[in-house]
Parts: C-alpha cells; structure tokens; sequence
C-alpha cells in the first residue's frame, strides 16, 4: 500500500458526459502528479501541484482540469468526454524531488 | 525533452534464470533514473531509483539496475527470477530542471516455471 488513495475505483459513463475524480496523497506529501495509461499513448504526464499551485503541465488536454485543495487532495475534472478518453487516470504525489508513490488508479470507461 | 526506450516488448525468462530488462534513456543534464513495477489491476509499485553515487543501484524484492552515462542506459536485473516477478516493468526519467517523469511504453516479464 502506497498510502496513496483514489476514489472511484471504477467510472462507467457515457461521452459528452463530466466526471471527477478524487485523489488523497502520502501523508505529508505536498506534490500531486496526475497520470493517464492508455493502450495506445501508454503512461502519460498530464499536470503536477505542489502545496495548492500548479507548477507542471504535460499532454493535457483543455476539456481537463484539476485543482489542489488546502487540505492537499486533488481533483482531475474530465469534461465533454470522449470514448478516447477511456483510460486508467493515476494520481502520484512525493515529498521532494524525489520518488512519486502512485495509487491504485481509477478505471473510466466511456461508452 | 526527457524521453525513454525499452526497446523490447516482452520478455520471457525460466524462473531460477537471471532476468534483463533493457531500458535506454535521453535527457539534457544529469538523470534521475527510475523503475516501477505494474502488477494486474494494480498501481505502480517503486523498485528502485538513480539520483546519484554508485551506478549499481539495488532496490525493493531483489531488483538491481545498472547506470551507465555513456551509453545513457539503466537497465534492470535480477540473478534469480521467479514466477511472481511477472508482471510490467516501466522505465522513467525525470531531469533535474522539472518534476515531470517521462515514462517508457514498459515490458511484459513473462517468468516460465
């Protein structure tokens, strides 16, 4: 157990459609990374907090957003969804520049 | 941009034989270098990391990787493989300047008993 968490486990929904999905870090962790695997694109960077600011962007994507809260937990905002967009979406966080501990991942299937 | 190679797509080992998984890198400066495992369903497990020092780095469940500047590779060992070692390994980098890591399309390690 990496002591990170992600809730849901699952998402079925359908395109068009907007969904959030949750991520609580390491206990102390102040930096969020938000992945995506897919098949075809593999393990992907989407965007990186720290301590509540948004400090690293890679591949995503406008209809996607996210946000860290006081508290330290994070939120992916995945919007106007596409079939594409079907993938396993990782959440991260580590305490330095240093190993990222990763959670169990939540599964979103469009339909 | 940091980016990484695993040239192979699966790798098939007899448990008790020693297990390579090759992994190449390409980043401007020095490398932070890790590997990560992926069981079923599951997230990704850290095995191991290169910041600095020694280039043999030895990691979690009997896992070693290998730094080697010249030829910007760090690929991952283990004498003795065993069956519960199948799984997907990936590869990443992340350069000093960001946070980012730069993963490889991982390997499929298939361990025959």
């Amino acid at each position: 157990d990496s002591g990170v968490t992600q809730t849901p486990k699952h998402l079925i929904t359908a395109t068009g459609q907007r969904v959030t999905l949750r991520c609580s870090p390491r206990s102390g962790d102040l930096s969020v990374y938000w992945y995506q695997q897919s098949l075809d694109q593999g393990l992907q960077f989407l965007i990186q907090y720290y301590n509540g600011e948004e400090r690293a962007k890679g591949n995503i994507l406008e209809r996607f957003s996210a946000q860290q809260f006081p508290d330290l937990h994070s939120e992916l905002n995945l919007s106007s969804l596409e079939l594409g967009d079907s993938a396993l979406y990782f959440c991260a966080s580590s305490a330095s520049n240093d190993e990222q501990f990763f959670g169990p991942g939540t599964r979103l299937t469009v339909l | 941009a940091q980016s990484v190679a695993q040239p192979e797509d699966q790798v098939n080992v007899a448990e008790g034989n020693p297990l390579t998984v090759k992994c190449t890198y390409s980043v401007s400066g020095n490398p932070y270098l890790f590997w990560y495992v992926q069981y079923p369903n599951r997230g990704l497990q850290f095995l191991l990391k290169y910041i600095t020092g020694d280039n043999l780095v030895k990691g979690s469940y009997g896992f070693e990787a290998e730094f080697n500047k010249s030829q910007t590779s760090f690929h991952l060992k283990k004498p003795s493989a065993l069956v519960s070692d199948s799984a997907l390994y990936f590869c990443a980098v992340r350069d000093r300047g960001n946070n980012r890591l730069a993963f490889g399309k991982g390997n499929q390690v298939v361990v025959i008993p």
